[in-house]
């Protein structure tokens, strides 16, 4: 069984601040982490897909970094909107075996205006 | 262009009824990917499809469910005898290629809320 974390759990900020969460994962076997927003009442939709350690990728004010060797990646959010308000998944996909992304329990963040 | 599209988005039934779940992909996505997410849950991997190859059923919870994928494209994902911990949004997802599957982007559906009383 992969085990895919992220905390925290859930965030509330206001908005103008800058916030990170962090996906954990396992350091063998990895081939690749994605980013997924996923709105109330939306599809998730993609924000990064990241392969190589050390990769950082930016989107606007989003951004992440990813540490294969450790198994984590950090989601940077700098000057929360309330747009910004969703969860943020991470999943990892491993090298070998099964060809389907295992997902994290997201953080839920929640940016007051 | 037309995302991938579910129906319905949401689905009322009485326990040991039977469900039918629909996902109709983005046109020219081969892989397709069915997964599900149980309150406080992650998204959970049920099932994916890949062209003409056996689909993998590995993340199946149990033998009530089962899914078809006809003609290369739409797809049906069928609960028999549902069970209350059956609720759930069941979530449909396709990509261009899964032998690309390291970058390959998912695009989601808008999935189905399912709940069983």
């Amino acid at each position: 069984i992969l085990n895919v974390e992220q905390s925290p759990q859930s965030l509330h900020v206001q908005e103008g601040d800058s916030t990170n969460f962090t996906c954990s994962f396992p350091s063998s076997n990895f081939y690749a982490l994605h980013w997924y927003r996923w709105e109330t009442a939306k599809s998730p939709e993609a924000l990064f897909v990241m392969t190589l350690n050390g990769d950082e990728k930016k989107k606007g004010r989003i951004s992440a970094t990813l540490n294969t060797k450790e198994g984590y990646s950090y989601l940077y959010i700098k000057g929360s909107q309330p747009e910004d308000s969703a969860t943020y998944l991470c999943a990892f996909l491993k090298d070998t075996g099964r060809r389907a992304l295992t997902f994290g329990s997201g953080t839920r963040l929640q940016v007051q205006p | 262009g037309a995302g991938v599209s579910q129906s319905p988005s949401n689905k009322v039934t009485e326990k040991g009824k039977d469900v039918e779940l629909r996902c109709d992909p983005i046109s020219g996505h081969t892989a397709l990917y069915w997964y599900r997410q149980s309150l406080g849950q992650g998204l959970e991997f049920l099932i994916y499809f890949q062209g003409n190859s056996a689909p993998d059923k590995s993340g199946l919870p149990s033998d009530r469910f089962s899914a078809e994928r006809t003609g290369g494209s739409v797809s049906t994902l069928t609960i028999q005898r549902t069970q209350q911990e059956d609720s759930a949004v069941y979530l449909c997802a396709s990509s261009l290629a899964w032998e690309q599957a390291r970058t390959d982007t998912q695009y989601f559906g808008p999935g189905t809320r399912l709940t069983v009383l």
